[in-house]
């Protein structure tokens, strides 16, 4: 069964320092999606993908994130001068259409220190 | 506006019991999507089921079933016969509003369901 990939699976840095989260979507999928979820809480909206551009975010996206959609498969998130409360778990979601669900990875959690 | 409200934190339940977990939503667009996801401990997010508002037929998939409710925007979840692998974190999630083709799901706060042996 087809799924979404992310990787790492953990990633420690130091405050400051920059980070990608890679994701690969299912294959057919057009739609790209990054949530997060801080340990113990709801999760929350980042931003959606749709044909090399940005179609949606939260104010939770602020300057300080990137997305990119470097090749045909890959889909990455960047985290410029990361702070401790970027520390989370960064999901990638994709769909096929904006009316259908979105399947999600496994997740990466990313601990800020 | 979308909000999702799961008012039950925590629930624990004995093996073998049902139990309804409860979510009530919030948006005025008349043409939404509503979801169950579930979280193991293990983390990941594990889609259960999606609906549209326009399908107000209750569905069962084995042991879970789900109650769909505009009257009273409730879109809640039993599970029968409960087993220990049921325990998770169930969160219930919207989406509405589309435009320019985007999507952007609500999720709610989450329900912990603890099955005891």
């Amino acid at each position: 069964e087809p799924e979404v990939t992310q990787t790492p699976s953990h990633q420690v840095t130091q405050m400051g320092q920059e980070v990608i989260l890679r994701c690969v979507p299912i294959s057919n999928h057009l739609y790209f999606y990054w949530y997060r979820q801080i340990l113990g809480q709801k999760v929350e909206f980042l931003v959606s993908f749709y044909n090399n551009e940005i179609s949606e975010k939260s104010e939770i996206f602020d300057d300080q994130f990137s997305v990119e959609r470097p090749d045909g498969s890959n889909f990455t998130l960047k985290i410029r001068s990361t702070k401790l409360e970027d520390s989370a778990m960064y999901f990638c979601a994709s769909s096929v259409s904006i009316n259908t669900e979105a399947f999600f990875g496994q997740g990466t959690r990313l601990t800020v220190v | 506006a979308q909000k999702v409200t799961q008012a039950q934190t925590e629930i624990s339940v004995v093996e073998k019991e049902d139990v309804t977990l409860d979510c009530v939503y919030e948006t005025r667009d008349t043409t939404y999507y509503l979801f169950w996801y579930k979280q193991p401990p293990s983390g990941e997010l594990v889609f259960l089921i999606r609906r549209n508002s326009f399908d107000e037929q209750n569905e069962i998939s084995g042991r879970y079933s789900w109650n769909f409710q505009k009257s009273t925007s409730s879109f809640n979840f039993t599970i029968t016969a409960s087993q220990v692998v049921d325990s998770a974190v169930y969160f219930c999630a919207l989406s509405a509003g589309y435009s320019g083709g985007y999507q952007k799901v609500t999720f709610g706060t989450g329900t912990k369901l603890q099955v005891i042996p």
